[in-house]
């Protein structure tokens, strides 16, 4: 099983500000990654897929880079419907695609 | 695109159980469906999927033999279901539309489930 592991757990950051997040998957996931945010009571949204393409809707703010073990998830300048808990996904590794743990990105 | 899944259940633990996600707005033989647990409080867990074309289904090792999932290609609705369940599947469950080409990229409002004596 592939291991994906996030970091930081929370990320404290201002409005306005850049938010940075982390994941790295224990083997190569090649660009089979996806970023997905969660708020409190809802389903996840898909914001980025294949490492670094946005999803249909998603604001420009956001974005994907990394390939292999090492992705980021950016987005430029948070809003305050931003801070939410943000999960990566492997699906290289068929059929066990696994998810890491998830950041909890809250106002500072 | 909508993923409609059934409502909360509130079971006993050994009782049986089958939920739902009704799918609207594509083909529904032309996306794998995927299931995702959620327990209280804590992180995302992939438990498997399924082709509704022809019943192709996996699943995650932590579930194998655990959970049973399966589809009706003639409602377009997938199921996840139980034959005895325990204090330990209390949870949200998810079904998501997905493809190797975009991920999950639709997803269901979630189905509560609770198993308590």
């Amino acid at each position: 099983e592939i291991v994906m592991t996030q970091s930081p757990a929370t990320l404290s950051v201002s409005p306005g500000e850049r938010a940075t997040l982390s994941c790295r998957a224990s083997q190569s996931v090649s660009s089979n990654l996806a970023w997905y945010q969660q708020k409190p009571g809802q389903a996840p949204r898909l914001l980025i897929y294949g490492a670094s393409t946005r999803a249909t809707g998603i604001p420009a703010r956001f974005s994907g880079s990394g390939s292999g073990t090492e992705f980021t998830l950016t987005i430029s300048s948070l809003q305050s419907e931003d801070f939410a808990v943000y999960y990566c996904q492997q699906y290289n590794n068929w059929p066990q695609y696994t998810f890491g743990q998830g950041t909890k990105l809250e106002i500072k | 695109v909508q993923l409609v899944q059934s409502g909360a259940e509130v079971k006993k633990p050994g009782e049986s159980l089958k939920i739902s996600c009704k799918c609207s707005g594509y083909t529904f033989t032309s996306y794998w469906i995927g299931w995702v647990r959620q327990m209280p409080g804590k992180g995302l867990e992939w438990m498997g999927i399924i082709y509704p074309r022809d019943s192709d289904t996996r699943y995650s090792p932590s579930f194998q033999g655990q959970v049973t999932i399966s589809t009706d290609k003639s409602i377009s609705t997938a199921y996840l279901q139980w034959s005895s369940l325990k204090a330990s599947d209390t949870a949200m469950y998810y079904c998501a539309r997905h493809s190797a080409a975009v991920a999950s990229d639709y997803w269901g409002q979630g189905t509560l489930v609770t198993v308590s004596s």
